[in-house]
């Protein structure tokens, strides 16, 4: 089975300060991995993903996240924060070996990330 | 291009009720996925429908239910209510053609309160 892992349940960065949001994941196979964003009472936006090539992957609104396969993890970055950030933030991940699909995206508990002015 | 639609946006129902929730994919989207979720469990799949066919289901009882139409439509069903299911409950589309690597687009949900 798969399952991901966010360590933190809330990150505290000043606006402009590097942010890195974590996560871990396991899975039996080879990972897809992807970070959304929910604001209060919305849906999630789709912000990256890994699906192969390079370990360092570029998203929307100036994220990135590199996946590291020996260390199983996928964090969440941005060189500099912005208020408008604030928000919580998912990792999920399907897993390949299970035919891609079998449980659907599996999430993280999510982590709150507070950019603060 | 329309995103992910669902309706109604908010919801109370009383206990042994039922209720339907409906979902409109983004236009061309075949596959479409329900999740759950709340404070204490989070996030948790549900069920996935393509081309009316449900191709995975999740860890949940019988109460809940789906199904999608010729237009890739979905609709969840949950019978029986039970407190503990008031929720926050996300539609998600995706291209479904190879679903392993594309992503999921999620509605705005319905929030679901069981009185």
């Amino acid at each position: 089975a798969q399952s991901v892992a966010q360590p933190e349940d809330q990150v505290n960065v000043a606006e402009g300060n590097p942010l890195t949001v974590k996560c871990t994941y396991s899975v039996s196979g080879n990972p897809y991995l992807f970070w959304y964003v929910q604001y209060p009472n919305r849906g999630l936006q789709f912000l990256l993903k890994y699906i192969t090539g390079d370990n360092l992957v570029k998203g929307s609104y100036g994220f990135e996240a590199e996946f590291n396969k020996s260390q199983t993890s996928f964090h969440l970055k941005k060189p500099s924060a912005l208020v408008s950030d604030s928000a919580l933030y998912f990792c999920a991940v399907r897993d390949i070996a299970s035919g891609g699909g079998a449980d659907g995206l599996t999430f993280g508990k999510g982590t709150h990330l507070i950019i603060q002015p | 291009k329309a995103g992910v639609t669902q309706t109604p946006r908010y919801l109370i129902k009383t206990r042994g009720q039922q209720v339907t929730l409906s979902c409109s994919p983004i236009s061309g989207h075949r596959s479409v996925s329900w999740y759950q979720q709340t404070p204490g469990q989070g996030l948790q799949f549900l069920f996935e429908y393509f081309s009316e066919t449900q191709r995975n289901k999740g860890n949940f009882p019988g109460r809940f239910s789906g199904r999608q139409f010729s237009n890739s439509r979905s609709e969840m069903n949950v019978s029986t209510l039970e407190l503990g299911d008031s929720a926050l409950y996300l539609c998600a589309s995706s291209r479904g053609r190879d679903r392993i690597n594309t992503e999921a687009f999620f509605g705005q949900g319905t929030r679901l309160t069981v009185v």
